[in-house]
Order: C-alpha cells, then structure tokens, then sequence
C-alpha cells in the first residue's frame, strides 16, 4: 500500500533558525512528489514538484531536495512569515489527478 | 488570471440532506481534481474529472458523486449527509493537457461544510 509520513508534526523555530522536514514514501511507482504550504483557512499553495532521485530545487527560502525513499524541505533562515504547515504528496504512475499527502508539518517561526 | 473559484465558502446543512458544491478551475484547465480535508484524516481524494470524464476515483462511498460540464467547470454532490461529512471540501486544477508534473495542481479555497 501506498504511505507517505512526514515528520516531524510540529517545528517551532526561532527567527533565522534553519531547519529540514522530512517526507518518506513507499509507492508502487512514483510519478512525481509535491511540496505544497498551507494557511489556516486556505487551500494548499504549490511550491515544488520532484521527479526523479537527485533533484533539487528552490525557491527563496525553501531548498527542496528527492531520494528514492524521501523527500526533505530545507528551510534556511526562516522569517515569521513562514510559519506554515507544510504537505508533501506523491502521485503514483497511472494515477491520474492523485496526490497522497502525508499529514504535514505545522511550522510556527517566532520573532 | 483567476484561480481556482469555489462556492459557497460555507454551508450548515442538516444530517439527512444533500448538499451540491461547486468548483470553477483556472481558464484552460480541464482537469479537474477533489479532496476532503479534515482534522484526523488530513486530505483525501475523492475524484478527478478531464474532458467532463472520471478519470479516477478514491475510496470514498457512493454518496459521494461529481461531474464536469463542458466549460470544466465541476461539481460535487453529497446525498444524504452525516455529521462526519464535516469537512473542508478542496478542488484542484492542473494544466490544460492534464498533466501537473510542470505546474503542480492549483488549490481552491474549499468550502467548508458543517453538517448538525
């Protein structure tokens, strides 16, 4: 079966503290693996899409990094605004318009 | 350009009733996917529609129903509702060939269902 778990539940860090959160997956066949950010009372916002081990990509702060069994988001010296949860989701080979998400990660960044 | 639009934002309904939300996807977008997103269970699939066709569907009961119209606009039906059916409903469209490995899927607001 299909598992994606991300860990740890909840980050708290301080201002320019830089930190990793970690996806691991088990899937039969991966077609690609998302990063997305959410806000209380909003849907998911994109940032990321991974496709094969060794990819790396980044967007401001955000460095997102794929291997063949896990995914990590690498937040590096975050600011207050930041604070998010995080959801990593897989979709599988001839899965059309599925993501899986894992639980996610709730960020808080204080000042 | 406009994002994903969904109506209502929210909606009270009564155990027993059913309930029609809507979802309008980015112009050109004809895929057209929709999750449940709750506390325990985080978000689920429940189907995807391209070209007004179910391409996929998750494990959901047959309470559970969508449709795509011509224009990809869709919408999703729940009949004869329970009190766990509270939920945020969230639609999702990817790019006009249906294929969101380049471009992610873009999320909708969701509408927040509140079955008593």
């Amino acid at each position: 079966e299909d598992q994606v778990t991300q860990s740890p539940e909840a980050l708290r860090l301080q201002e320019g503290e830089s930190s990793s959160l970690n996806c691991s997956y088990t899937v039969s066949g991966l077609r690609g693996l998302f990063w997305y950010r959410q806000d209380p009372g909003k849907g998911p916002e994109f940032l990321f899409t991974l496709y094969s081990a060794g990819e790396e990509k980044e967007k401001e702060r955000l460095k997102a990094t794929l291997t063949k069994k896990e995914s990590f988001l690498h937040i590096t010296a975050p600011k207050p605004e930041d604070s998010a949860t995080y959801l990593c989701a897989v979709q599988v080979t001839d899965s059309w318009g599925k993501l899986q998400f894992g639980a996610g990660t709730q960020v808080v960044v204080t000042p | 350009k406009a994002g994903v639009t969904q109506t209502p934002r929210y909606l009270i309904k009564t155990r027993g009733q059913q309930v029609t939300l809507s979802c309008s996807p980015i112009s050109g977008h004809r895929s057209v996917s929709w999750y449940q997103q709750t506390p325990g269970q985080g978000l689920q699939f429940l189907f995807e529609y391209f070209s007004e066709t179910q391409r996929n569907k998750g494990n959901f009961p047959g309470r559970f129903s969508g449709r795509q119209f011509s224009n990809s606009r869709s919408e999703m039906n729940v009949s004869t509702l329970e009190l766990g059916d509270s939920a945020l409903y969230l639609c999702a469209s990817s790019s006009p060939d249906g294929h969101a490995l380049n471009y992610g899927y873009t999320f909708g607001s969701g509408t927040r269902l509140t079955v008593v």
